[in-house]
C-alpha cells in the first residue's frame, strides 16, 4: 500500500535555484527518509530524520517533519545539473514490519543549466 | 564495508518463460533483504521482504517468489512470465532495525515480450 505521496510529481527549475519537494504519509511513523534516484539506477539514501525532530540538515538538503499534519518538506539549496534525479520519501509504519520502508511515487526534479 | 550486487541488469524474455534474478550482499550478516518493483514513471513496490534464511515474506500476491538459500543470497524467481511482470526490480538489504536504512543494488530491467 502507498504511504507516502510526494508533490509535486515533476519540478523544472534552474540551476543556482531552490528546489522544494513535499511528503504526505497517512500513518504514524518512527521515522522519515528521503532517497534520490538516477535515472535507470538504484535509489541512494541522502537523509532521515526521526519522528521527533522537526528539521534536519546535510550539506545543501534541508528536510522538515511535521508530524501533526503528517508532512516532510525536503529542500535543495543552489541547485546544481547533478541534481537531476527523482527524489521519494519514505516511511516505516510504527508498530509495522521492522525495517520494512513504504515509498512514495517520487518528484522528478530537472534543473536546467 | 558493505555491498549489494544485483544481475542481470537487463533481461528480455518471452511471455511465459521462467525468470531468476539473484542478489547478493557483502560486509555483514543477518540482513534484512528486500525485493522492489519499479513500473516505468512509477514509486516502489515492495514485493517481498526476508528476516532470515528460508524466512520470506510476501507483501502482495503475484506471479512472482522469492527464496533465500543462504544469509546474503536472495532470488526472485517466476515460472512463467507475463507481459505485466515487465519493470524494474530492485533488490535491497537493510539491518532491519527500526530507522533503517535500506541500501539497494543498481537494479534489474525485465521486459517480458
Amino acid at each position: 500500500s502507498q504511504q507516502g505521496e510526494e508533490d509535486p510529481q515533476a519540478l523544472s527549475i534552474q540551476e543556482g535555484e531552490n528546489a522544494t519537494m513535499n511528503c504526505s504519509y497517512k500513518t504514524s511513523i518512527n521515522n522519515l527518509q528521503w532517497y534520490r534516484q538516477n535515472s535507470g539506477r538504484g535509489l541512494v539514501h541522502l537523509i532521515l530524520i526521526r519522528s521527533n525532530e522537526r528539521e534536519k540538515h546535510s550539506g545543501r538538503l534541508r528536510v522538515t517533519l511535521d508530524t501533526s499534519k503528517k508532512s516532510s518538506s525536503l529542500l535543495i539549496t543552489a541547485s546544481r545539473a547533478a541534481d537531476t534525479a527523482s527524489y521519494f520519501c519514505a516511511t516505516d509504519n510504527y508498530g509495522g514490519s521492522q525495517g520494512n520502508l513504504i515509498f512514495g511515487k517520487g518528484t522528478k526534479l530537472s534543473v536546467k543549466p | 564495508s558493505q555491498t549489494i550486487h544485483q544481475w542481470p541488469a537487463t533481461l528480455v524474455q518471452p511471455v511465459g518463460s521462467p525468470l531468476s534474478l539473484e542478489c547478493t550482499v557483502e560486509g555483514t550478516s543477518n540482513p534484512n533483504l528486500y525485493w522492489y518493483r519499479q513500473a516505468a514513471g512509477r514509486g516502489l513496490q515492495l514485493l517481498f521482504y526476508s528476516i532470515g534464511i528460508d524466512q520470506i515474506s510476501s507483501e502482495v500476491p503475484q506471479n512472482l517468489s522469492a527464496s533465500r538459500p543462504q544469509d546474503r543470497q536472495f532470488i526472485l524467481s517466476s515460472k512463467k512470465l507475463l507481459l505485466s511482470d515487465s519493470g524494474f526490480y530492485l533488490c535491497a538489504w537493510g539491518s532491519g532495525h527500526s530507522g533503517n536504512t535500506i541500501y539497494f543494488g543498481e537494479g534489474s530491467w525485465l521486459t517480458v515480450v
